[in-house]
């Protein structure tokens, strides 16, 4: 069964910095790209970040471009993302979900880890 | 970047009935859209990819369609458990960009 398990969330300043964290299982990590969407309170999808099966290719949305770094270790079957210079709208439940191959769309999600990002 | 405008905002409907939900690209997307449906409180679930191929499990009631720019999500016999928001997807030049959501309530 594939399970995808967020952890690392939580309360933090604007400004500082947080990891998130998620660890696959059920499947053969290292043969899917990945992603993360995350979804701020009552309104809808955003994705954040993508990366490839191998880590050489990482692609952002704009407004996280050079604050944010998504990363994978292979041998872990985990994948990362370092948030730094958080802002008060980086506030949402983040997501880790899978890609599907060679289809542009996200076949398995993770429950979801909660970032808020308030003084 | 290709925008997606998703309508209608919420949707009611009776159980038995069929529902429509559509999203427009703001340029040609060629088929690559995807839709989710996501229960109160619970993580996205993938319906269809590549506009109109039904994902692994989804009951044969969800079907896509669409080319182009524009794109639809049909719901036949809609039942108590189609309630829900659902989200369109569309993969372009490496970016993503969702729809706005429908939310589907029963009448």
């Amino acid at each position: 069964e594939v399970q995808l398990v967020e952890s690392g969330g939580g309360l933090v300043q604007p400004g500082r910095s947080l990891k998130l964290s998620c660890a696959a299982s059920g499947f053969t990590f290292s043969d899917y790209n990945m992603a993360w969407v995350r979804q701020a309170p009552k309104k809808g999808l955003e994705w954040v970040a993508t990366i490839s099966y191998d880590g050489s290719s990482t692609y952002y949305r704009d407004s996280v471009k050079g604050r944010f770094t998504i990363s994978r270790d292979n041998a872990k079957s985990t994948l990362y993302l370092q948030m730094d210079s958080l802002r008060s709208e980086d506030t949402a439940t983040y997501y880790c979900a899978r890609l599907l191959i060679l289809r542009p769309a996200f076949d398995y999600w993770g429950q979801g880890v909660m970032v808020t990002v308030s003084s | 970047d290709i925008q997606m405008t998703q309508s209608p905002a919420s949707l009611s409907a009776s159980l038995g009935e069929t529902v429509t939900i559509e999203c427009r690209a703001s340029e040609d997307i060629y088929n690559g859209l995807a839709w989710y449906q996501q229960k109160p409180g619970k993580s996205p679930q993938l319906l269809i990819y590549n506009a109109n191929s039904l994902h692994t499990g989804v009951p044969s009631r969800f079907s896509g369609s669409g080319s182009g720019t524009q794109y639809s999500l049909k719901i036949n016999s809609l039942q108590s458990e189609d309630v829900a928001s659902y989200f369109c997807q569309q993969y372009y030049d490496y970016i993503f960009t969702f729809g706005s959501g429908t939310k589907l309530e029963i009448k």
